[in-house]
């Protein structure tokens, strides 16, 4: 069965940095583009970022560009999302999602994590 | 960015009857390989979204045969045939025929 587990998310005050985890499961992680997607409150989902299969296929949205940076181990089948510089628009939960990739920049979600909650508040 | 509208904003249903969701797109999510890759996702309170259809049409595995999508160019529909209390929750397309992907307001589903 496949397993998505985020982990990492928590009270942080801004300017501070959180580190997402997300261990798969049940599928095979390294022939998979996984990304990140948040549920901001009141506002619905937002895609934040993407990784490919390879280095240098990272991908984010602007609102996160040059704060976040998505990562993978393939030899511990997690993604990880490395967020700096967090400010109070980042609170959201944040889910996992394997990716089905249809073609260039066209990018799918066919399975998400449950999410783990990021508050962004001093 | 595509931005997507979806309506009603809260749907109200009764047990056994049909629901229609509708979701809008400020542009054609026509590809220039001829598809059309607009995909749903049920919410459910407390859970994560799960995927429903993709590419307008085609159900994800394990969907039920009551939810079914139509539409083209900018103009989309979700039905339900016969909602179910396991259908509450939160609807929203998404379209990633532009880059980058994005998503509609959501649609809420509630029983009457």
């Amino acid at each position: 069965e496949m397993q998505l587990l985020e982990s990492g998310g928590g009270l942080v005050q801004p300017g501070g940095s959180l580190r997402l985890s997300c261990a798969a499961s049940g599928f095979t992680f390294s022939s998979c583009e996984m990304s990140w997607v948040r549920l901001l409150p009141g506002k619905g989902l937002q895609w934040v970022s993407s990784i490919g299969l390879r280095a240098g296929y990272e991908f984010y949205a602007d609102s996160v560009r040059g704060r976040f940076t998505i990562s993978r181990d393939n030899s511990k089948n997690t993604v990880y999302l490395q967020m700096n510089s967090l400010q109070a628009e980042d609170t959201a939960t944040y889910f996992c999602a394997k990716t089905i990739v249809w073609g260039n920049w066209r990018w799918d979600f066919d399975y998400w994590g449950q999410g783990t909650l990021v508050a962004v508040s001093s | 960015d595509v931005v997507l509208t979806q309506s009603p904003v809260s749907l109200p249903v009764t047990l056994g009857q049909p629901a229609s969701l509708s979701c809008r797109s400020g542009q054609s999510l026509v590809h220039s390989d001829g598809n059309t890759y607009l995909s749903w996702f049920h919410q459910r309170p407390g859970q994560s979204p799960r995927r429903l259809l993709y590419k307008v049409s085609y159900r994800d595995s394990g969907v039920p045969d009551k939810f079914s999508g139509s539409g083209s160019g900018t103009d989309f529909t979700l039905k339900i045939s016969r909602v179910e209390a396991e259908d509450v929750g939160v609807y929203y397309c998404m379209q990633c025929t532009h880059w980058p992907p994005t998503f509609g307001p959501g649609t809420k589903v509630d029983i009457k």
